[in-house]
């Protein structure tokens, strides 16, 4: 499965935009970009998701690079409920198999 | 409810019992995963379903972790003869999406089962 880097930590304030990195140097054409956060004691819950074109939604924007070998998750303005572990996961399609394949995270922490 | 409902929430096993855990996926959802998450990790793959047919166990770390899906909803992922390294909380996640959408969809997880292998 292909992998990405993310940093362990990271630390915002409040109503500040959050820019979250992922390295992801050996994608493949058919791999998606997903983005996964935990939220302490729950299970992972999407994000966003793209594959070559920037994305936008409700919760967060999706800045890929022109190669792909990276990508930016941005929260606008962050809140205190945005703290929790992000997980950036390259999925791709095998015979129906349609796992995610999850890394360590960075774990946001969001300051008052 | 709306969510993935998983029970027990919370398991305290003795090493060497047997354990069971129940992952109820949102109605009508074709695809069931199952997930394991130690302490401080990100979650390891477990095993697939799509409707009653398991398609993919690789991540199943041993022959004492067995799961079905027999009538294609509800799920149970067993341990036999639990060991200390079974500690974790164990997460079941569904899809609504059928196989085929190349980007394979959103994955509605529950809040997990947390077993405590003493």
């Amino acid at each position: 499965d292909a992998k990405t880097t993310q940093p362990n930590s990271m630390e915002s304030n409040e109503e500040e935009p959050v820019h979250l990195p992922c390295n992801h140097s050996t994608i493949s054409g058919t791999d998606y970009i997903h983005w996964y956060r935990q939220l302490p004691s729950q299970g992972p819950e999407y994000v966003i998701h793209g594959l070559t074109s920037n994305v936008n939604n409700r919760m967060a924007s999706l800045a890929i690079a022109e190669d792909r070998k990276s990508s930016t998750l941005i929260l606008h303005r962050a809140t205190l409920r945005d703290a929790a572990v992000y997980y950036c996961i390259l999925r791709t399609l095998i015979q129906g198999a349609q796992k995610l394949v999850f890394g360590q995270g960075t774990r946001l922490t969001i300051n008052p | 409810g709306a969510g993935v409902s998983q029970s027990p929430r919370y398991k305290v096993a003795k090493r060497g019992q047997d354990v069971a855990l129940r992952c109820d996926p949102i109605s009508g959802h074709v695809s069931l995963f199952w997930y394991q998450q130690a302490l401080g990790q990100g979650p390891e793959f477990l095993t697939y379903f799509q409707n009653e047919a398991q398609l993919d166990k690789s991540g199943l770390p041993s022959d004492r972790f067995f799961a079905e899906r027999p009538e294609g909803s509800v799920s149970t992922l067993k341990i036999q003869r639990t060991q200390q390294e079974d500690s974790a909380v164990y997460l079941c996640a569904s899809s609504p999406v059928p196989p085929g959408l190349a980007w394979g969809g959103e994955l509605f997880f529950g809040e997990g089962s947390r077993l405590t292998v003493l």
